[in-house]
């Protein structure tokens, strides 16, 4: 099967402080991966598109400066949060494509204090 | 762009019943992928089902399968002998090219199986 793994699960950070998050795909390889965004007791949302090598593109209305997203290698996408601010807290997903479908990492809840 | 609506906010059955979760979607796209997908309590989105849009036959995986409408623009789930493992948010989604684009997905379906 198709292993994503994303860590951490949770962190909790200060105000202004930036925090990154991982997402690796563990038995395949992905130049593309996904960031989505979901808020307590609602759906995902798409935040940007991971492009291995190249920039991120990121949806309508989500800020590129404030979450940065870097695809290092072929299993490797991060997302940094930052300068954080409480209202950045929400869960967040990735994904990455295999076999015509999307599998995702277990999410990282993010609290900022 | 695409646009993905789950009307069912909560459904609640007894075990072993079964079930079907309604899902409507709009696209230009005469391509494209649907899914269904679980998301138990532990937050972690599990594949449930995906059926191609371009094939007429519906999917089945095990106790789940599909009801597609293309026509309709309908993508029901059904779940037979459901199970207290079936607990969970099901979440429709839209996909254009399978996994890799990025999915459009319905606002969730809270299923609760009662013993």
């Amino acid at each position: 099967g198709a292993v994503v793994s994303q860590h951490p699960s949770w962190v909790i950070c200060k105000s202004g402080t930036s925090v990154k998050i991982e997402c690796r795909s563990l038995d395949f390889q992905a130049t593309t991966m996904f960031w989505y965004r979901q808020f307590p007791k609602q759906s995902l949302m798409l935040m940007a598109t991971s492009n291995e090598g190249s920039k991120a593109t990121y949806e309508q209305g989500v800020e590129k400066d404030k979450f940065l997203i870097n695809h290092a290698s072929l299993t490797l996408s991060t997302l940094t949060v930052t300068s954080a601010h409480p209202e950045d807290s929400s869960f967040y997903i990735c994904s990455a494509p295999w076999g015509q479908a999307a599998f995702f990492g277990q999410g990282t809840r993010l609290t900022v204090v | 762009a695409q646009t993905v609506t789950q009307s069912q906010p909560e459904m609640s059955v007894q075990e072993a019943e079964t079930v079907t979760l309604s899902c409507t979607y709009d696209t230009s796209e005469s391509n494209y992928y649907l899914f269904w997908y679980k998301q138990p309590p532990s937050r972690q989105m599990i594949l449930v089902i995906r059926q191609e849009a371009y094939k007429q036959q519906n999917a089945t995986e095990n106790r789940f399968s599909v009801n597609f409408q293309k026509a309709a623009k309908s993508f029901s789930l059904k779940i037979s002998d459901s199970q207290l493992g079936d607990t969970a948010m099901y979440f429709c989604a839209f996909g254009r090219g399978g996994g890799a684009d990025g999915l459009t997905f319905g606002k969730g379906t809270h299923l609760i199986i009662q013993p």
